[in-house]
């Protein structure tokens, strides 16, 4: 079954607001990753997130990682219409292992 | 200068057909992938090559073979095509195996009447 398991499957927030993802695994992990992916667009890797890392920032990104709760959070702060696109979770379980990709948030930025 | 580009962007053949998919990046990298992502945007990792090595064949039908001429090139050949095959294959590549961030192309659209 599918490793990474993100909620909610869809969020519409306006402009400006700040959006929070979370994605949810259910085995032990070395990494975990987010991607964005605009419509018609490959995925683009936004941050990478250690299993012995809690929190971790990229400009208006902040990703947490909770490994006793096999949970993350992606927020997105001030968010912008630009902002709208599908937001996947990662993870893998070590070297040589593959990625595993959950089914994605689609997140909406009504300007 | 695109950094993984693959071609082509848009293909429509009919049930029975074979097809080829290209790909490839100037990045250096080492390692590069197929995934096929699903009309649900379900993304499943199918091959994996590094240094034109494979690595990685996930439970895909053997009418898929992928080919890696070179460490910067990484094909799909698709015999047989089914309709079930539909989908958009992406492919990616890191500098490394398995943990490192992936660089993808912009997909190929794959449809199948």
């Amino acid at each position: 079954s599918q490793q990474g398991e993100e909620d909610p499957q869809a969020l519409s927030i306006q402009e400006g607001e700040n959006a929070t993802m979370n994605c949810s695994y259910k085995t032990s992990i070395n990494n975990l990753q987010w991607y964005r992916q605009n419509s018609g667009r490959g995925l683009v890797h936004l941050i990478l997130i250690r299993s012995n890392e809690r929190e971790k920032h990229s400009g208006r990104l902040r990703v947490t990682l909770d490994t006793s709760k096999k949970s993350s959070s992606l927020l997105i702060t001030a968010s912008r219409a630009a902002d709208t696109a599908s937001y996947f979770c990662a993870t893998d379980a070590g070297a040589n292992s593959k990625l595993t990709f959950g089914k994605g948030i689609t997140l909406s930025v009504r300007p | 200068d695109t950094a993984v580009s693959q071609t082509p962007k848009y293909l429509v053949t009919q049930m029975g057909n074979d097809k080829s998919i290209k790909c490839e990046q100037n990045l250096g990298h080492d390692t590069m992938y197929w995934y096929k992502q699903d009309s649900k945007k379900f993304l499943k990792i199918m091959f994996s090559y590094n240094n034109k090595e494979l690595i990685i064949n996930e439970t895909v039908p053997n009418r898929f073979s992928p080919k890696s001429p070179d460490k910067a090139h990484l094909n799909l050949h698709i015999n047989s095509l089914e309709l079930g095959d539909s989908a958009v294959y992406f492919c990616a590549s890191s500098p490394g195996q398995g943990t490192q961030p992936q660089h993808f192309g912009d997909g190929t659209r794959l449809s199948i009447l």
